[in-house]
Parts: C-alpha cells; sequence; structure tokens
C-alpha cells in the first residue's frame, strides 16, 4: 500500500465548477499535511497547510480527519489558472526526526471555458 | 526575497558518467531536502540536511549523495549514472528541519 494515494483523474470540469480532491495516508504519526500545487514542467508551490480544525483560503478549502487518515481539498468557482496538478503531502510520513516529504501521485486538474 | 535557486536548470549525460547538482537555500533557511520526480509520479524524498548534518536518507542507491556547506547550500551528487536516473531533481529549503518546505525549480537530468 502507498504511503500517501489520491486519485490520479484527471478532473476535466467547466470554469465556475466545484471539484474535490482526496487523499489518504497510512502512517497514523504522520505530523503535518500540506496541498502543494504543480504546474507543467514547473516545480510545487504551496497551495496550503491543512488542520484538523479545517482552514480556507480564498476558493480552496481543506480538511483533515485524523481518525480517517483523510485528506481533502475543495476548490469552489474554479477558474482557468486553477489548472495544474495538486499533490497531496504528508510530512514525517514515517513518524522519524527529521522533515521527510511523502508525495501522493499527483491529482491532475482541467479547468475549460 | 530571493527563493531557492538550482543549476544547472538542465543536464544532459550519458550513463556511467557522474552529476553535480547545485542548490541555495533562501536566506535564513537552515535546512536543505533533495528530491527525485520522475514523469508521472510525485517526488521522491532523497536526503535532508540541516545544520550541514545529514538529518534523513530515501529508498536510494549509494551512487547517490550529498553535502551543505557552511551558507547552508547544498550539492547532490549522483555517480555511475543509469538511464533511469532521468527525472526532475528538486531542492527544497525550510528553516529547520521539520518546518515547510519551498521548492526550487529544478534541474532537469538527461541520461542517454
Amino acid at each position: 500500500r502507498k504511503e500517501v494515494e489520491q486519485d490520479p483523474g484527471p478532473f476535466n470540469v467547466p470554469e465556475g465548477a466545484t471539484v474535490a480532491f482526496n487523499c489518504t495516508y497510512s502512517n497514523s504519526a504522520s505530523q503535518s499535511f500540506f496541498w502543494y500545487r504543480q504546474d507543467c514542467r514547473k516545480e510545487p508551490k504551496l497551495l496550503m497547510s491543512v488542520y484538523s480544525s479545517g482552514n480556507e483560503d480564498g476558493r480552496f478549502t481543506a480538511q483533515l480527519n485524523r481518525a480517517s487518515q483523510y485528506i481533502s481539498l475543495l476548490i469552489r468557482d474554479s477558474k482557468l489558472s486553477d489548472s495544474a496538478t495538486y499533490l497531496c503531502v504528508v510530512n514525517n510520513a514515517g513518524g522519524t526526526s527529521y522533515g521527510k516529504l511523502t508525495f501522493g501521485q499527483g491529482t491532475i486538474l482541467t479547468v475549460h471555458p | 526575497d530571493a527563493g531557492v535557486t538550482q543549476s544547472p536548470t538542465h543536464l544532459i549525460k550519458t550513463r556511467g558518467q557522474q552529476v553535480t547538482l547545485r542548490c541555495s537555500p533562501i536566506s535564513g533557511h537552515k535546512s536543505v531536502s533533495w528530491y527525485q520526480q520522475v514523469l508521472g509520479q510525485g517526488p521522491q524524498f532523497i536526503f535532508q540536511y540541516y545544520e550541514k548534518e545529514e538529518r534523513g536518507r530515501g529508498n536510494f542507491p549509494d551512487r547517490f549523495s550529498a553535502r551543505q556547506f557552511p551558507n547552508y547550500s547544498s550539492e547532490l551528487n549522483v555517480n555511475a549514472l543509469l538511464l533511469g536516473d532521468s527525472a526532475l531533481y528538486l531542492c527544497a529549503s525550510s528553516l529547520g528541519f521539520a518546518d515547510t518546505q519551498y521548492f526550487g525549480p529544478g534541474t532537469r537530468l538527461t541520461v542517454l
């Protein structure tokens, strides 16, 4: 079983749509959680951290359920510029004493006019 | 403020050769991590350095090595290159080893 699993998609949605991405992680000792965004042939960029209380940044809402080891990202009112690969990321996935990021394989989102 | 910088941006090598990739972290950051990303997959952790010492190593062969310098910049070395080493090599910097990591633009390595 992969340490971090997410639906690879692709997701093709029209502008204005709401889209949700899901992710599960296997190690209950994992300590912190993120969504990164990666444009084609570019580096991953931090989109947002994910907290158990849920957090929102404009059109983006992230949620963590530690009991289910489940992470989600909701994008409302999709824009063309949201087209990218979204990476679910877990830090200290193995309960280690260093900052190893473990990535899911990424979910591809294409927003069309 | 300058972000993470990496050099070179692209590199073409042949099998069996050796390569050195370089990374300069964000000013004030003391930790550098290296990741390998092959096409269609998420990045895979190779190393993390903090205060010039190796803190962690991923599941990569001994052909991969790295070091961190007193100015916190870092080098990743790969010996005896294989075709499968072709990938985007990403460097990430963070304040401390457990803090949020910010990525550089990467070095795209092609092994022929």
